[in-house]
């Protein structure tokens, strides 16, 4: 069965810091991997997607994940955070194309500092 | 393209009595989702259409549980005699079957809370 671990549900870092969430995925065949953001009052969006192409995969918003086989983790991050990110943050794993139910993790909430 | 619409957005009630949420997807999408969010933990899938042809639904999903899609276009999610433990945001997503798999577009969820 597949699963994903986001370790931290909460993770603060400056304005202009590194933004790094973690996700270790745990899957039987070669995964889809996604990354969601969630806003206050909004719903889940997707902000990026790994579909076995290119293992650096760039999503919307300055925002970077890197599929690590050897690792299990499609971990995310932002070179330069801005107060904007402050949201949460969903890492799901599909087990193959045209798969239709996402497994996500439990969240992280991104708090950004002034 | 007004996106995926949720109705109630916020539904309390007694346990024991039904509540039912509406989604209208995104209208050209022929795949539509329903998830279910408890606090602290991320969205764990309920059931899922193409069409009105319901394809999956998950063991989450007891005998209390029913969801429709009659046209194939709106559906609904009924949750009969609730439990505390129902209580939860339900998030209604669409796609399009030919679309990017794993892309989702979610509504703003239904927040269910029952005393």
């Amino acid at each position: 069965a597949q699963s994903v671990t986001q370790l931290g549900s909460h993770v603060s870092v400056s304005e202009g810091a590194l933004v790094l969430l973690r996700c270790n995925y745990s899957s039987s065949v070669p995964p889809y991997l996604f990354w969601y953001v969630q806003y206050p009052n909004q719903g889940l969006q997707l902000l990026l997607k790994y579909t076995s192409a290119a293992t650096l995969v760039k999503g919307i918003n300055g925002f970077e994940a890197e599929f690590k086989k050897s690792e299990t983790s499609f971990h995310l991050t932002k070179p330069s955070a801005h107060m904007s990110d402050a949201a949460e943050y969903f890492c799901a794993v599909s087990p193959f194309q045209g798969a239709q139910k996402l497994v996500f993790g439990q969240g992280t909430r991104l708090t950004i500092n002034p | 393209d007004t996106g995926v619409s949720q109705n109630p957005r916020h539904k309390i009630t007694k346990r024991g009595q039904n509540v039912t949420f509406r989604c209208d997807p995104i209208s050209e999408h022929n795949r539509l989702y329903w998830y279910r969010q408890t606090l602290g933990q991320g969205p764990e899938f309920l059931t899922y259409f193409q069409n009105e042809a319901q394809l999956e639904k998950s063991r989450l999903l007891s005998d209390r549980f029913s969801a429709e899609r009659p046209k194939g276009s709106f559906s609904t999610l009924e949750i009969q005699r609730t439990e505390q433990g129902d209580s939860a945001m339900y998030l209604c997503a669409s796609s399009l079957a030919s679309g990017v798999t794993g892309e989702l577009f979610f509504g703003e969820g239904s927040r269910l809370t029952v005393l």
